[in-house]
């Protein structure tokens, strides 16, 4: 896989807060994608970093932003959390073989 | 219509049989195909990917595509407790870059 990592694992938060994802992928893998992953669906595609520059986005409110660093590591923003924000936040970075794409641990996010 | 759709299941097989998950997309333009499994509470991993139509075999693993059909399958062969999962298909759209569209799991069961 391609040794990707997300902290913090678990996070709670109250409505109206502001939340910052972070996501480490294993050196050389520039490409970073983050989704959102409700309980019991697939995951929803947020956006997607490729040289510090949000190439991709999908169907996500302004207030998810993110940036990637010189390191391509990365950050995912939510402000002004609600409750139906509450989900799995996973980072994927593409792979060497073709289209692949590797997701990290995830970051459980509750919203109360 | 959902862009990739699976049946949810649950999809109860014995141990040592042959399970079959179904996929259907509806972007005629996809290139590339994906199955993910994921275990509760952890992050998809990826298990088979597929780019031609036909079948591709990884082991107890094989991959189906049939572009004409707009279908996706993923064939379990000897069938294992540890198996049992969530398998997620996933689509490249073909008019974007890396954008992956997932559909929402079939949960599949193996008895002892």
């Amino acid at each position: 896989d391609a040794g990707v990592t997300q902290s913090p694992t678990h996070l709670i938060k109250t409505r109206g807060q502001q939340v910052t994802l972070r996501c480490s992928p294993k050196s050389g893998h520039d490409t970073v994608s983050w989704y959102q992953q409700a309980l019991g669906q697939g995951p929803q595609f947020i956006f997607q970093y490729y040289e510090e520059e949000e190439r991709q986005r999908g169907n996500f409110p302004d207030r998810f932003s993110g940036h990637q660093f010189p390191n391509y590591s990365s950050e995912l923003n939510v402000n002004a959390l609600l409750l139906g924000d509450s989900a799995l936040y996973l980072c994927a970075c593409r792979g060497t073989r073709g289209d692949t794409q590797y997701f990290g641990p995830g970051t459980r996010l509750t919203v109360l | 219509q959902k862009e990739v759709e699976q049946n949810s299941g649950p999809l109860s097989v014995p141990e040592g049989a042959i399970a079959s998950l179904n996929c259907t997309y509806s972007d005629r333009g996809s290139q590339s195909f994906f199955w993910y499994r994921q275990y509760s509470g952890k992050s998809p991993e990826l298990i088979m990917f597929i780019y031609s139509n036909g079948d591709k075999e990884d082991g107890r693993f094989t991959a189906q595509l049939n572009k004409a059909s707009q279908y996706v399958s993923l064939l379990i062969r000897d069938s294992q407790p540890s198996d049992s999962a969530t398998y997620l298909c996933a689509v490249k759209s073909g008019s974007s870059a890396s954008k992956i569209i997932f559909g929402s799991g079939t949960r599949l069961s193996i008895r002892p």
